[in-house]
């Protein structure tokens, strides 16, 4: 049972570069979201899903997409990557979309963006 | 926008001591919640505590709740080194759209 498990573990991009980070669980979780996590700044929200095929923004949305065609699978796509992107990079999944339920999180990725 | 606020930023204790950490938030919550977070590692969950319930124990582990001061507090007994860690708390509020919002977390440091 490997839980949320998050590809690659590191990356270095140049400004303007486009990429996607991969995230997977196999806990049959319903909701799943993306943090940042910045040093002094703790983690903030991307965006998160509810469920396959339901995306919502969080709170910082700019520069990144997300979709979401299966349970398992919650990517996030950075569309034209810049200095201000550079952060570590959580994906979480919950059983429900209820916030009552604990928040299972991947290893992260740790990007940077020259 | 932040709304758990930990206190201290950073704490160092003895093992065997107890580490107390406290979280205040601004608005009314439907939960808080403690994670953990190792060096180079994701967030764990911890402990969970309902806006209705005033205390929590889990292991070593002890939790309050008070909604009149809006605080939370995480007390650790007989720490140990491995409890050298990263602590945050997270709330949600009680809109339709609940999300979890999290503050920005407390270093503990155990020193054997």
């Amino acid at each position: 049972n490997a839980g949320v498990t998050q590809t690659p573990k590191f990356q270095v991009l140049k400004t303007g570069q486009s990429m996607t980070l991969q995230c997977a669980q196999d806990m049959n979780h319903e909701y799943m979201s993306w943090y940042r996590q910045d040093p002094g700044m703790g983690l903030r929200l991307i965006h998160y899903s509810v469920g396959a095929g339901i995306t919502d923004q969080g709170e910082v949305p700019n520069g990144y997409n997300v979709s979401r065609s299966t349970t398992e699978d919650f990517p996030l796509r950075l569309l034209s990557a810049a200095p201000s992107q550079t952060s570590v990079y959580f994906c979480a999944s919950r059983a429900t979309y209820r916030v009552a339920s604990p928040l299972h999180f991947g290893n992260g990725t740790r990007l940077t963006v020259t | 926008s932040q709304q758990g606020e930990e206190d201290p930023q950073a704490l160092s204790i003895q093992e065997g001591e107890n580490a107390t950490m406290n979280c205040s938030y601004k608005t009314s919550i439907n939960n808080l919640q403690w994670y953990r977070q190792n060096s180079g590692r994701g967030l764990v969950h911890l402990i969970l505590i309902r806006s209705n319930e005033r205390e929590k124990h889990s292991g070593r582990l002890r939790v309050t709740l008070d909604t009149s001061k809006k605080s939370s507090s995480l007390l650790i007994t007989a720490s140990r080194a491995a409890d050298t860690a990263s602590y945050f708390c997270a709330t949600s509020d009680t809109g339709a759209n609940s999300k979890l919002t999290f503050g920005k977390g407390i270093t503990l440091s155990v020193r054997p």
